[in-house]
């Protein structure tokens, strides 16, 4: 399962905290993507980066922030802006915009 | 906005027969049409893709069909098995996105 890692695999959050999540790549993928899966539920785009220092906001962009400095990473924070932030979190990179997407193994974070 | 309609949410096969899972989407554009299956817990991962400069493509138990004019597209999986029970994704390419139906829950009965 190599290829796109997160970390961690759990996140607990106090309310009023922020919270990065990591997402790695070694696929030399261009474009990168968060989405966030609620349960039982399909999944929502959060931020998606084509390239390297750009990003364009997803659905749900409201309450989260992404960077995009180095080709293979692409962390997501959480802010305390996000009201309810309890979901799964997939990260996933493809080498275009219009080609396979290969999903990390995601990130559960819970608020206490 | 753009969307992906997929149905059913909930479609339970015995085992050894077909399922068949509909998504219909509204971007006229869309030139791209991926499945995913993602087991309880894992990551989603991709099954069959197809192109719009294509109508049908098959990978042994597994085909995809496109019906560009009506804007549907169908998953079709044959003599279906226990490992096949997961939940699948359906998507289509819009302003440069994926835009991803809601899911449908696979249930194969012994």
């Amino acid at each position: 399962d190599g290829g796109i890692t997160q970390s961690p695999k759990y996140l607990f959050r106090k309310e009023g905290q922020n919270v990065t999540l990591s997402c790695e790549q070694n696929l030399n993928h261009d474009a990168m993507y968060w989405y966030r899966q609620d349960p039982g539920q399909g999944l929502r785009l959060i931020y998606y980066s084509q390239i390297v220092n750009d990003f364009q906001k997803g659905d749900i962009a409201e309450g989260y922030s992404v960077s995009r400095e180095k080709k293979e990473s692409f962390p997501l924070t959480v802010t305390s802006a996000q009201k309810n932030p309890t979901a799964f979190y997939l990260c996933a990179s493809s080498i275009g915009l219009t080609f396979e997407q290969f999903f990390g193994p995601g990130t559960r974070l819970t608020v206490l | 906005g753009e969307n992906v309609e997929q149905h059913p949410s909930t479609l339970s096969v015995q085992e050894g027969d077909s399922a068949v899972i509909k998504c219909t989407y509204s971007d006229s554009a869309s030139n791209y049409f991926p499945w995913y299956k993602q087991e309880l817990g894992k990551r989603p991962q991709l099954i069959i893709d197809i192109r719009s400069n294509v109508g049908e493509k098959k990978d042994q138990r597994i085909a995809v069909t496109l019906n560009k004019t009506a804007k549907h597209f169908s998953l079709h999986i044959t003599e279906t098995q226990p490992e096949d029970s997961a939940v699948y994704f359906c998507a289509a390419t819009s302003n440069y996105q994926l835009i991803w139906g809601a899911g449908t829950k696979l249930i194969i009965k012994p």
